[in-house]
């Protein structure tokens, strides 16, 4: 079984400051990675994904994540952000075995941006 | 392209009522989820479709919730009886195939389920 732990429920952050949104993952298996955002009263849209490959992933928005597989982490950030990003950010992941697309996520991190 | 429709955005009603949510996903896809999101947690899956047929329904309370995708195009999840702890958003998500593995899942805007 897989689990997603996200370190921060909320991060309040000044515009134009840098962000970075923690994520820890366990499991027994090879996992994909995700970062999802949610708008306020919106379902959820896919930020950026890890299959394989670079560790270094480049999302929409300017966002970008880094899967570390000795740490289990997979930390979203974004250089400058804005107003508009103030959201909801869940990370998720899937095992990596054919025939599974199960998704677990993570509880969730609300950023909040303050002009 | 459109995405994935759901009805009602929102919902009240007292326990113990019945309430029904329909969902249409996105053309051509094949797969189709239901999740439930309680205030202040992550999404947990529901039930998976793969066109009309049940993949994984390992975490639906089958006492209370029912599911179904007739013709393997949109779906209806059925709750009844309510309780105070259905009280959630309830996502649709479909997906294009299921055995390629990282497929983007879309989600749709939810119905916001409040149970009195």
């Amino acid at each position: 079984a897989q689990s997603v732990t996200q370190l921060d429920s909320q991060v309040p952050v000044f515009e134009e400051a840098p962000v970075e949104l923690r994520c820890n993952y366990s499991s027994s298996v090879s996992v994909y990675l995700f970062w999802y955002v949610q708008y306020p009263n919106q379902g959820l849209q896919l930020l950026l994904k890890y299959l394989s490959g670079s560790t270094l992933v480049k999302g929409i928005n300017g966002f970008e994540a880094e899967f570390n597989k000795s740490q289990t982490s997979f930390h979203l950030r974004k250089p400058s952000v804005h107003i508009s990003d103030t959201a909801e950010y869940f990370c998720a992941v899937s095992p990596s075995i054919q025939g599974a697309q199960k998704l677990v996520f993570g509880q969730g991190t609300r950023l909040t941006i303050n002009p | 392209e459109a995405g994935v429709a759901q009805s009602p955005r929102y919902k009240i009603i007292e326990k113990r009522q019945s309430v029904a949510f329909w969902c249409n996903p996105i053309s051509g896809h094949a797969t189709l989820y239901w999740y439930q999101q309680i205030l202040g947690q992550g999404p947990k899956l529901l039930i998976q479709f793969q066109n009309n047929g049940v993949v994984d329904d390992s975490q639906l309370p089958k006492d209370r919730f029912s599911a179904e995708r007739l013709k393997g195009v949109d779906s209806t999840l059925k709750i009844q009886p309510a309780k105070l702890e259905d009280s959630a958003v309830y996502l649709c998500a479909s997906s294009l195939l299921r055995y390629v593995g990282g497929t983007e899942q879309f989600f749709g805007p939810g119905t916001r389920l409040t149970v009195l």
